[in-house]
């Protein structure tokens, strides 16, 4: 248990859907992260959040919706997905965002696999 | 940006063995995690470590950051340790985490 959980931990769904994903943490963290992780490429940093504050989008299509109600919540939204965005999404946290007194350390979860028929 | 190399790419251990793995930057760095990320996908925290040494039961990481690398120690390797080890690093007080391409161990009874 990393305190992070993320639902679900599969999904299916077809190019016209429209689905979410869920983060949670229980560490008391105030910044959270959705990375990618597609098969024979490095982990791909998609959006960071900083008490509730969107601090970056790493220049992710708009088919990828975040959302960040609190600190301890944080969703991807998808919709209209390509095949090709099928991967493993990884949701992590930290204390604080790296260099703003805080080490940056993160905490992931355990990610949800997503395939795009 | 940071470039974040591990070395080797692959490795295969028979079960008891010893081996290190390495991880080497690009530039001077606030700090460093290594993770494991097992077969079902999940990271999972082994250090954080910018500096100096640490050990965990049969895992140790030494950073030397002035050289600009970090290595892995795991000794009487397990088929549990299988898996994927990543090192990862923060560079210029920045949020964006570079991480490094991986090894992939593969422990054999």
């Amino acid at each position: 248990e990393t305190g992070v959980t993320q639902t679900p931990r599969h999904l299916v769904m077809g190019m016209t859907n429209k689905k979410s994903l869920k983060c949670e943490q229980h560490l008391g963290h105030n910044a959270m992260y959705w990375y990618k992780q597609s098969a024979k490429k490095p982990l791909e940093l998609m959006f960071v959040y900083n008490f509730k504050e969107q601090t970056e989008n790493n220049s992710v299509p708009s088919r990828f919706s975040p959302e960040c109600p609190n600190s301890s919540h944080l969703f991807l939204h998808l919709h209209t997905l390509q095949p090709e965005d099928s991967a493993l999404y990884l949701c992590a946290s930290s204390r604080g965002l790296a260099g703003v007194g805080n080490t940056g350390e993160l905490f992931f979860g355990e990610g949800s696999r997503l395939t795009v028929l | 940006g940071i470039q974040v190399e591990q070395s080797p790419p692959d490795l295969i251990l028979q079960e008891g063995a010893n081996s290190t793995l390495r991880c080497n930057f690009s530039d001077s760095v606030n700090n460093l995690q290594w993770f494991h990320q097992n077969p079902w996908g999940q990271l999972i925290n082994l250090f954080y470590i910018p500096s100096g040494t640490k050990q965990n039961g049969r895992l140790s990481a030494t950073t030397v950051a002035t050289e600009r690398y970090s290595l892995l120690y795991i000794s009487s390797s397990q088929t549990t340790d299988s898996g994927v080890y990543f090192c990862a690093t923060h560079s210029g007080g920045y949020q964006k985490v570079t991480f490094g391409t991986g090894t992939k161990l593969q422990v054999i009874p």
